[in-house]
Protein backbone atom coordinates (compact mmCIF):
# COMPACT_ATOMS: atom_id res chain seq x y z
CA UNK A 1 0.00 0.00 0.00
CA UNK A 2 0.87 3.77 0.03
CA UNK A 3 0.44 4.48 3.68
CA UNK A 4 2.71 5.37 6.12
CA UNK A 5 4.53 1.87 7.02
CA UNK A 6 5.83 0.74 10.79
CA UNK A 7 8.31 -2.12 11.73
CA UNK A 8 7.75 -4.22 13.49
CA UNK A 9 3.96 -3.89 14.42
CA UNK A 10 4.80 -6.06 18.10
CA UNK A 11 8.58 -6.06 20.14
CA UNK A 12 8.52 -7.67 22.90
CA UNK A 13 11.81 -7.30 24.94
CA UNK A 14 13.74 -7.78 28.00
CA UNK A 15 15.03 -4.84 30.15
CA UNK A 16 18.13 -3.54 29.61
CA UNK A 17 17.90 -4.18 25.87
CA UNK A 18 18.09 -2.11 22.88
CA UNK A 19 15.44 -1.69 20.38
CA UNK A 20 14.64 0.13 16.89
CA UNK A 21 11.76 0.96 15.46
CA UNK A 22 11.22 1.95 11.63
CA UNK A 23 9.07 4.12 9.58
CA UNK A 24 8.71 4.39 6.00
CA UNK A 25 6.83 7.47 5.21
CA UNK A 26 4.53 8.16 2.02
CA UNK A 27 6.35 8.49 -0.49
CA UNK A 28 7.36 12.65 -1.09
CA UNK A 29 6.34 13.59 2.02
CA UNK A 30 8.92 15.82 3.40
CA UNK A 31 7.86 15.93 6.95
CA UNK A 32 7.92 12.72 9.10
CA UNK A 33 6.86 12.98 13.16
CA UNK A 34 7.43 10.00 15.80
CA UNK A 35 5.21 9.97 18.48
CA UNK A 36 4.37 7.54 21.66
CA UNK A 37 0.72 6.77 22.95
CA UNK A 38 -0.15 5.72 26.18
CA UNK A 39 -3.07 3.42 26.45
CA UNK A 40 -6.12 5.76 26.17
CA UNK A 41 -3.80 8.73 25.97
CA UNK A 42 -3.24 11.28 23.20
CA UNK A 43 -0.28 10.87 21.04
CA UNK A 44 2.24 12.51 23.02
CA UNK A 45 5.09 13.95 20.43
CA UNK A 46 8.97 13.00 20.44
CA UNK A 47 10.43 14.57 17.46
CA UNK A 48 10.19 15.34 14.01
CA UNK A 49 12.11 15.58 10.59
CA UNK A 50 12.08 17.84 7.33
CA UNK A 51 13.95 15.56 4.72
CA UNK A 52 16.96 14.11 6.58
CA UNK A 53 17.23 17.10 9.45
CA UNK A 54 15.93 16.97 12.74
CA UNK A 55 13.89 20.03 13.14
CA UNK A 56 12.99 18.99 17.04
CA UNK A 57 13.43 16.53 19.58
CA UNK A 58 12.52 18.15 22.20
CA UNK A 59 9.78 15.25 22.95
CA UNK A 60 12.53 12.90 23.17
CA UNK A 61 12.13 11.81 27.17
CA UNK A 62 15.88 11.13 27.77
CA UNK A 63 18.98 10.91 26.11
CA UNK A 64 18.45 6.83 25.71
CA UNK A 65 15.93 8.12 22.74
CA UNK A 66 17.23 8.84 19.26
CA UNK A 67 16.20 9.21 16.17
CA UNK A 68 17.64 9.39 12.48
CA UNK A 69 16.38 9.82 8.86
CA UNK A 70 19.74 9.63 7.27
CA UNK A 71 18.48 9.97 3.50
CA UNK A 72 15.18 11.84 3.86
CA UNK A 73 12.83 8.59 3.32
CA UNK A 74 12.24 5.92 6.40
CA UNK A 75 13.26 7.14 9.88
CA UNK A 76 14.24 5.10 13.06
CA UNK A 77 13.71 5.33 16.56
CA UNK A 78 16.14 4.18 18.69
CA UNK A 79 15.60 3.33 22.49
CA UNK A 80 18.86 2.05 24.31
CA UNK A 81 18.47 -0.07 27.52
CA UNK A 82 14.90 -0.10 27.60
CA UNK A 83 12.83 0.16 30.76
CA UNK A 84 9.46 -0.91 31.30
CA UNK A 85 8.26 2.36 31.40
CA UNK A 86 9.46 2.68 27.65
CA UNK A 87 6.22 0.34 26.91
CA UNK A 88 3.80 1.79 24.80
CA UNK A 89 2.22 2.24 21.57
CA UNK A 90 4.86 4.01 19.06
CA UNK A 91 3.66 5.29 16.02
CA UNK A 92 5.04 8.14 13.15
CA UNK A 93 3.32 10.30 11.03
CA UNK A 94 4.06 12.13 7.96
CA UNK A 95 2.53 14.99 5.75
CA UNK A 96 4.11 16.98 2.77
CA UNK A 97 5.54 19.54 4.08
CA UNK A 98 5.45 22.03 1.82
CA UNK A 99 5.89 25.51 2.05
CA UNK A 100 3.06 27.95 1.56
CA UNK A 101 -1.06 28.58 1.77
CA UNK A 102 -1.64 25.09 0.60
CA UNK A 103 0.05 23.44 3.29
CA UNK A 104 -2.46 22.37 6.02
CA UNK A 105 -0.08 20.09 8.14
CA UNK A 106 -2.32 17.05 7.96
CA UNK A 107 -0.79 14.01 8.96
CA UNK A 108 -1.08 10.62 7.95
CA UNK A 109 -0.66 7.88 10.66
CA UNK A 110 1.01 4.27 10.82
CA UNK A 111 -0.24 1.80 12.50
CA UNK A 112 2.07 2.11 14.98
CA UNK A 113 4.74 -0.30 16.71
CA UNK A 114 3.75 -1.70 20.37
CA UNK A 115 6.88 -1.76 22.29
CA UNK A 116 6.85 -3.76 25.55
CA UNK A 117 9.99 -4.10 27.97
CA UNK A 118 9.36 -6.80 30.57
CA UNK B 1 2.29 18.70 28.22
CA UNK B 2 -0.36 18.55 25.79
CA UNK B 3 -2.07 21.30 24.65
CA UNK B 4 -5.34 20.27 23.14
CA UNK B 5 -8.24 18.66 25.87
CA UNK B 6 -11.21 17.27 24.53
CA UNK B 7 -14.47 17.31 26.73
CA UNK B 8 -16.30 15.00 27.31
CA UNK B 9 -13.79 11.94 28.07
CA UNK B 10 -16.53 9.30 27.01
CA UNK B 11 -19.89 9.93 24.95
CA UNK B 12 -22.21 7.15 24.70
CA UNK B 13 -25.27 7.88 22.33
CA UNK B 14 -28.12 5.98 20.40
CA UNK B 15 -27.95 5.40 16.83
CA UNK B 16 -29.07 8.43 15.30
CA UNK B 17 -28.69 10.85 17.82
CA UNK B 18 -26.02 13.59 16.95
CA UNK B 19 -22.79 13.13 19.38
CA UNK B 20 -20.61 16.69 19.91
CA UNK B 21 -17.25 16.81 21.75
CA UNK B 22 -15.37 19.63 22.51
CA UNK B 23 -11.66 20.69 22.56
CA UNK B 24 -10.20 23.90 24.51
CA UNK B 25 -6.17 24.77 23.46
CA UNK B 26 -4.18 27.64 25.16
CA UNK B 27 -2.03 29.23 22.43
CA UNK B 28 -1.87 30.26 19.52
CA UNK B 29 -2.59 28.22 16.30
CA UNK B 30 -2.88 27.80 12.30
CA UNK B 31 -5.10 25.54 12.29
CA UNK B 32 -6.91 22.97 13.99
CA UNK B 33 -7.66 19.61 12.99
CA UNK B 34 -9.95 16.32 14.60
CA UNK B 35 -8.96 13.02 14.00
CA UNK B 36 -10.56 9.37 14.59
CA UNK B 37 -9.07 6.67 16.09
CA UNK B 38 -10.39 3.33 15.63
CA UNK B 39 -9.90 0.69 19.15
CA UNK B 40 -5.94 1.09 18.72
CA UNK B 41 -5.12 1.49 15.26
CA UNK B 42 -3.60 4.68 13.46
CA UNK B 43 -5.49 7.85 13.53
CA UNK B 44 -7.25 8.97 10.63
CA UNK B 45 -7.80 12.93 9.75
CA UNK B 46 -10.99 13.93 9.63
CA UNK B 47 -11.45 17.51 8.99
CA UNK B 48 -9.54 20.94 9.34
CA UNK B 49 -10.27 24.62 10.55
CA UNK B 50 -8.34 27.16 9.84
CA UNK B 51 -7.38 29.85 12.81
CA UNK B 52 -9.85 32.75 10.05
CA UNK B 53 -12.34 30.65 9.88
CA UNK B 54 -15.42 30.29 12.08
CA UNK B 55 -17.37 26.72 11.11
CA UNK B 56 -16.63 23.77 8.54
CA UNK B 57 -18.82 21.26 7.56
CA UNK B 58 -17.88 17.37 5.54
CA UNK B 59 -20.50 15.44 5.32
CA UNK B 60 -21.82 14.51 8.58
CA UNK B 61 -19.47 16.60 10.52
CA UNK B 62 -19.39 20.32 11.85
CA UNK B 63 -16.74 21.56 13.29
CA UNK B 64 -16.22 24.92 14.46
CA UNK B 65 -13.69 27.24 15.64
CA UNK B 66 -13.74 30.26 18.59
CA UNK B 67 -10.13 31.68 18.47
CA UNK B 68 -11.20 34.26 21.44
CA UNK B 69 -12.28 30.92 23.87
CA UNK B 70 -9.68 29.06 22.33
CA UNK B 71 -11.52 26.23 21.42
CA UNK B 72 -13.38 24.32 19.07
CA UNK B 73 -16.25 21.81 18.46
CA UNK B 74 -17.18 18.78 16.38
CA UNK B 75 -20.82 17.55 16.02
CA UNK B 76 -21.56 14.32 14.29
CA UNK B 77 -25.25 13.98 13.12
CA UNK B 78 -26.89 11.39 13.10
CA UNK B 79 -24.49 8.93 14.49
CA UNK B 80 -23.91 5.59 13.13
CA UNK B 81 -22.58 2.54 15.29
CA UNK B 82 -19.67 2.84 13.15
CA UNK B 83 -18.80 6.03 14.41
CA UNK B 84 -17.79 4.45 17.48
CA UNK B 85 -14.00 5.07 17.96
CA UNK B 86 -11.78 8.02 19.86
CA UNK B 87 -11.52 11.35 18.44
CA UNK B 88 -9.03 13.68 19.02
CA UNK B 89 -8.33 17.33 18.42
CA UNK B 90 -4.50 18.68 16.81
CA UNK B 91 -3.44 21.95 17.25
CA UNK B 92 -1.13 23.22 14.66
CA UNK B 93 1.32 26.04 15.47
CA UNK B 94 2.28 28.35 12.39
CA UNK B 95 5.84 26.18 11.98
CA UNK B 96 3.62 23.16 11.58
CA UNK B 97 6.04 21.44 14.78
CA UNK B 98 4.45 19.63 17.94
CA UNK B 99 1.23 19.12 16.71
CA UNK B 100 -0.36 18.96 20.17
CA UNK B 101 -3.45 16.12 20.81
CA UNK B 102 -5.63 16.22 23.53
CA UNK B 103 -6.27 12.63 25.71
CA UNK B 104 -9.53 12.52 23.42
CA UNK B 105 -13.10 11.94 23.48
CA UNK B 106 -14.73 7.89 23.46
CA UNK B 107 -17.69 7.87 21.86
CA UNK B 108 -19.72 4.80 21.97
CA UNK B 109 -22.77 4.79 19.36
CA UNK B 110 -25.20 2.15 20.24
CA UNK B 111 -27.05 0.48 18.15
Amino acid sequence: GAGVSQSPRYKVTKRGQDVALRCDPISGHVSLYWYRQALGQGPEFLTYFNYEAQQDKSGLPNDRFSAERPKGSFSTLEIQRTEQRDSAMYRCASSIGTSGASNTGELFFGEGSRLTVL
Amino acid sequence: SQQGEEDPQALSIQEGENATMNCSYKTSINNLQWYRQNSGRGLVHLILIRSNEREKHSGRLRVTLDTSKKSSSLLITASRAADTASYFCATVPYNFNKFYFGSGTKLNVKP
